[in-house]
């Protein structure tokens, strides 16, 4: 099983600031990753799979980066609507889930 | 517009069954595989089980296996997963979810509202 770790499991940040998270995979997933936003009491919400591919009318601000055992969320300038819970999703063998990073107001 | 509804859920003895139900529209159910993905109270998410469009592969976290079992009807559009011999740690929301990529495995672009199974005595 491949094993997905989310660093850092909090990440404090102001309105209008870059946020950083990063997911690792325990052996190469290739391009096969995705990152979803979950807020309290809804249901995940796609953001990027292939690990750069923005999903359908996800703003620009959210771009994804990285392949093999390396990813990266980056939100360019956290609006309001983003402090939620984000998690890393590999695709390759079958499917796992990182722990998630909450991304909560500084 | 695509609508995943799920159903089925409730308050079950340990040990006992249930099956869930998910049905499906506003896309080509029969061409994307489809997935069961659960969330434990105040937990992260965990991947279940998927099923390809034919329904001929089928894959699951080894918590279940042989425990749990997916299907599916293209006829009706709908998905189902049968759970058997459940365990407190089944507890949460069960959401039905699909791929963006016809034929092929990527992430979840439309997800039910989710059913809670509970698994308490």
């Amino acid at each position: 099983e491949i094993v997905m770790t989310q660093s850092p499991a909090t990440l404090s940040v102001s309105p209008g600031e870059r946020a950083t998270l990063s997911c690792r995979a325990s052996q190469s997933v290739s391009s096969n990753l995705a990152w979803y936003q979950q807020k309290p009491g809804q249901a995940p919400r796609l953001l990027i799979y292939g690990a750069s591919t923005r999903a359908t009318g996800i703003p620009a601000r959210f771009s994804g980066s990285g392949s093999g055992t390396e990813f990266t969320l980056t939100i360019s300038s956290l609006q309001s609507e983003d402090f939620a819970v984000y998690y890393c999703q590999q695709y390759n063998n079958p499917f796992t889930f990182g722990p998630g990073t909450k991304v909560d107001i500084k | 517009e695509v609508q995943l509804v799920e159903s089925g859920g409730g308050l079950v003895q340990p040990g006992g069954s249930l099956r869930l139900s998910c049905a499906a529209s506003g896309f080509t159910f029969s061409s994307y595989w489809m997935s069961w993905v659960r969330q434990a109270p105040g937990k992260g998410l965990e991947w279940v089980a998927n099923i390809k469009q034919d329904g001929s592969e089928k894959y699951y976290v080894d918590s279940v296996k042989g425990r749990f079992t997916i299907s599916r009807d293209n006829a009706k559009n709908s998905l189902y997963l049968q759970m058997n011999s459940l365990r407190a740690e089944d507890t949460a929301v069960y959401y039905c979810a699909k791929v963006t990529i016809p034929d092929s495995w990527s992430g979840f672009d439309y997800w039910g509202q989710g059913t809670l199974v509970t698994v308490s005595s």
